[in-house]
């Protein structure tokens, strides 16, 4: 049973440039949230997707968009990108009224030069 | 009120040393999690605590949610050179929410 898995592992950007990352959740999960995780730093909330719809979000500008797709999966796009956004960037699923205990995944780390 | 204050920051012991390390808040909470994150990886759930006071235990790993509600530690018994990561605090933003609030983290090295 996969669990969450997250595409491209590592990616190099430019700075005003946009960027979409993709992470398909754990099966039988049916939300996703997305995290950012700056060095040295915890996780920090940036947006949860349920029925394809966005749900809840953290203070994050709206440069950050996301999707989710009928299949669950789910992308986060950044645009006007920043030196600051550099950082792994976490997708979580879990299964909506369950309590929110997530499956994280792996991470995209983003570098931003 | 909202941020969780870990300490310390960083620990590097010897194999076969236990562990404590724990987490603050000026907020009063109805949870406390706990969370290893290995490198390159997610962090991982490891304890989950619910009720002031509770102690809870998986295998190696202690964590007690502190009785005013405030504060949470986690210790590691007998540490091994898998125990390396970095070790979170977290809770719910709010009751029903599930946005999670992490702390800084607590680096942990163990040396063989």
């Amino acid at each position: 049973d996969a669990g969450v898995t997250q595409s491209p592992t590592h990616l190099i950007k430019t700075r005003g440039q946009q960027v979409t990352l993709r992470c398909s959740p754990k099966s039988g999960h049916d939300t996703v949230s997305w995290y950012q995780q700056a060095l040295g730093q915890g996780p920090q909330f940036i947006f949860q997707y349920y029925e394809e719809e966005e749900r809840q979000r953290g203070n994050f500008p709206d440069r950050f968009s996301g999707h989710q797709f009928p299949n669950y999966s789910s992308e986060l796009n950044v645009n006007a990108l920043l030196l600051g956004d550099s950082a792994l960037y976490l997708c979580a699923s879990s299964i909506q009224g369950a309590g929110g205990f997530y499956t994280f995944g792996s991470g995209t780390r983003l570098t931003v030069v | 009120g909202q941020q969780l204050n870990q300490s310390p920051q960083s620990m590097f012991i010897q194999e076969g040393e236990d562990v404590s390390m724990n987490c603050t808040s000026s907020s009063i909470f109805n949870t406390w999690l706990w969370y290893k994150q290995d490198p390159g990886e997610g962090p991982v759930l490891l304890i989950a605590l619910y009720k002031a006071g509770e102690l809870t235990s998986n295998g190696r790993l202690t964590a007690q949610f502190g009785i005013t509600r405030k504060d949470s530690f986690l210790n590691i018994s007998a540490s091994i050179p898998s125990d390396v990561g970095i070790y979170f605090c977290a809770r719910w933003l709010q009751g029903g929410s599930e946005k999670l609030v992490f702390g800084k983290g607590t680096k942990l090295t163990v040396n063989p």
